[in-house]
């Protein structure tokens, strides 16, 4: 079975500039998170969809959205980018949701200049 | 807000060596309690979990010890081989309706041949 896969794996944004970030989770799994990681926040929850439909969000302002389509794949956004966003982006799947194994791809590392 | 409490940041054993993370969380509604291994340029995977009706749940070399009336959980991995060399994280699952996984800050371990 394939694993989750994100795309693109790296991304170079100036400020202000809008990007959107691709999760194809494991075949069959509806759930799929979004989290941030950076060295100095440590890993940090986004958001959950499943079954289309954002079912819990985190700390985080409106720029950060996210939807799933009904393959399950998903797509993050980030609107008005600032640099404190140059971060690894990074989104687990799992079969119903988070109470599963959360099985993580290897992230896009976004840069903001 | 940290609500997960992880420590050393870094820890250096030799080869054979039982090298121990600890984690303590302050908040009470957490019902699940994963630890992740994560190497440089991959995502994080899940190694071991615990939910807090167990003391201890052994995998493999890994053993998670769990002490709910002190709030606090770690991990010990046995034997350890210079292959184990990677950043560790704990993690703590909120229950309820807002479900989502809050994780500690990280231990970076080096076992040495």
């Amino acid at each position: 079975k394939a694993g989750v896969t994100q795309t693109p794996r790296y991304l170079i944004k100036t400020r202000g500039q809008q990007v959107t970030l691709s999760c194809s989770p494991i075949s069959g799994h509806r759930s799929v998170s979004w989290y941030q990681q950076t060295p100095g926040q440590g890993l940090q929850f986004l958001f959950e969809y499943f079954s289309e439909t954002q079912r819990n969000k985190g700390n985080f302002p409106g720029r950060f959205s996210g939807r799933q389509f009904s393959n399950s794949r998903s797509e993050m956004n980030v609107s008005t980018l600032e640099l404190g966003d140059s971060a690894l982006y990074l989104c687990a799947s799992s079969p119903s949701g988070v109470t599963q194994p959360q099985h993580f791809g290897d992230g896009t590392r976004l840069s903001i200049l | 807000q940290q609500q997960v409490k992880q420590s050393p940041q870094s820890l250096i054993v030799q080869k054979g060596g039982i090298p121990i993370i600890n984690c303590a969380y302050e908040n009470t509604a957490f019902d699940y309690f994963p630890w992740y291994q994560q190497f440089p340029g991959k995502g994080p995977a899940l190694l071991i979990a615990i939910r807090p009706d167990v003391s201890e749940k052994k995998e493999g070399r890994f053993t998670i010890s769990f002490n709910k009336s002190a709030k606090q959980f770690s991990l010990h991995i046995m034997d350890s081989q210079p292959g184990d060399s990677a950043t560790y994280f704990c993690a703590a699952l909120s229950a309820g309706s807002a479900r989502q996984l809050t994780f500690g800050s990280g231990t970076q371990l080096t076992v040495l041949p």
